[in-house]
């Protein structure tokens, strides 16, 4: 089982450009999460869903819209991209019995 | 809202070295905790968690961390670290939405 995987690892992208990050799962879980990770902040999230369908904002949504058209998979997508958006990107699910969270690889983004 | 306070920003400790990371959070209720570490360019891995039943929990590596209720605490110990263990830590609380601290980076000198 693969678990939690993202795409790109990287990215580099100009201010005002778009893109979309994409995290897949293969454990079944109804939950998924989009983190920024930033310095000294710790992970923040961004947006979250709680089934197929279904999307909810997080902590810091603005600038970011998600969707989650089949269970398996859950994007991030950026419209106009902005200097402030250069952080890591974590995509999470949650499952098992204690409602853990399993973590992707990460996505490096830097808007110039 | 809930929040999760983690004390230290970045400790330093040399090899063999007794760790002890703080872990403070806002919520009243019933809830989750757990214990994830950051190794140096790698995702967020699960350290320990704390779901219900004896306070003190062991995890991986060695680590354990002690619940304290009356101290709304949740604190990660080592009796001696190793220079692997040199990480980002975070502490995570779930009470319906989990909030996540921002982190303790430890470095071992070897």
């Amino acid at each position: 089982n693969a678990g939690v995987t993202q795409t790109p690892k990287f990215r580099v992208l100009k201010t005002g450009q778009s893109m979309t990050l994409l995290c897949a799962q293969d454990m079944n879980h109804e939950y998924m999460y989009w983190y920024r990770q930033d310095p000294g902040m710790g992970l923040r999230l961004i947006h979250y869903s709680v089934g197929e369908g279904t999307t909810a904002k997080g902590e810091v949504p603005d600038g970011y819209n998600v969707s989650r058209l089949k269970k398996q998979n859950f994007l991030l997508g950026l419209e106009s991209a902005a200097p402030s958006q250069t952080s890591v990107y974590f995509c999470a699910t949650r499952g098992g019995n204690y409602n853990e969270q399993f973590f992707g690889p990460g996505t490096r983004l830097t808007v110039l | 809202a809930q929040s999760v306070s983690q004390h230290n920003h970045h400790v330093i400790l040399s090899e063999a070295a007794s760790l002890e990371l703080g872990c403070n959070y806002s919520y009243g209720g019933t809830v989750n905790l757990f214990w994830y570490v950051q190794y140096p360019g790698q995702h967020l891995q699960l350290l320990l968690k704390y779901f219900s039943g004896d306070p003190l929990v062991k995890g991986i590596k060695g680590f354990e961390a002690e619940f304290i209720k009356s101290k709304f605490s949740f604190n990660l110990r080592k009796p001696s670290v190793q220079w692997s263990d040199t990480a980002e830590y975070f502490c995570a609380v779930n009470a319906g939405d989990m909030r996540f601290g921002a982190g303790t980076r430890l470095t071992v000198k070897p």
